[in-house]
């Protein structure tokens, strides 16, 4: 059973639309972290969240941290096929990095 | 500055074989681990090592070990090879021994299990 549950499993799009990642639980975590990872590469940070209801951006990136610190979303405006990649958010857990078992983000040219 | 380097990138093995993948952490970081990210299932955590001790393990079967050495490099270890074990495994090191740090990862070694 994953501890972070993420939505949609798969997510296919044209470049230019919008998409959002779902990353939910039922525990209440300190930290959350998203990751992407590139086929043949290992996952790369792009940001870690800590403050219920904050919201970070990153160039075209949004991220935001529910209010109660058990959910995550990520936003991709505009998206474009660099954007492609499987995205995983992260949180610590009995003193482990635990992951969710990520979305596979497609951006069709 | 070199990132985390795994070795080697490709390995094929049968049933009951041993495997052996290495890991070489960033320079300057104490603590290693390691992840098993089999198709559909995510990264799921396998060992942490820091200063040469093993800190935490997931839940795998005792067939999983590794080591670090005083050069915090590590070694991961898989007997008695199953068709299961067919997975990327990756590692990562973080500068503290905490396990909640950012973690840097190398691009992984992909066994086969044939």
């Amino acid at each position: 059973t994953q501890l972070l549950e993420q939505s949609p499993q798969f997510l296919s799009i044209q470049e230019g639309e919008n998409l959002t990642v779902y990353c939910n639980s039922s525990s209440v975590f300190s930290s959350l972290q998203w990751y992407r990872q590139e086929p043949g590469e290992g996952p790369v940070l792009l940001v870690t969240v800590v403050t219920g209801g904050e919201v970070k951006k990153l160039k075209r990136l949004t991220f935001q941290f529910g209010d109660a610190r058990k959910d995550s979303s990520l936003h991709i405006t505009a998206a474009q096929p660099g954007d492609t990649g499987l995205y995983l958010c992260a949180a610590v857990m009995d003193y482990k990095l635990s992951f969710g078992a990520g979305t596979t983000v497609t951006v069709r040219a | 500055e070199a990132g985390v380097t795994q070795s080697p990138t490709h390995l094929i093995k049968t049933r009951g074989q041993q495997a052996t993948l290495r890991c070489s952490p960033i320079s300057g970081h104490t603590s290693v681990y390691w992840y098993q990210q089999a198709l559909g299932l995510g990264l799921q955590f396998l060992l942490w090592y820091d200063e040469g001790e093993e800190r935490n393990r997931g839940n795998f079967p005792p067939r999983f070990s590794g080591r670090q050495f005083p050069n915090y490099s590590s070694e991961l270890n898989v007997n008695a090879l199953e068709l299961e074990d067919s997975a990327l495994y990756l590692c990562a090191s973080s500068s503290t021994g905490s396990g909640a740090n950012v973690l840097t990862f190398g691009a992984g070694s992909r066994l086969t299990v044939l």
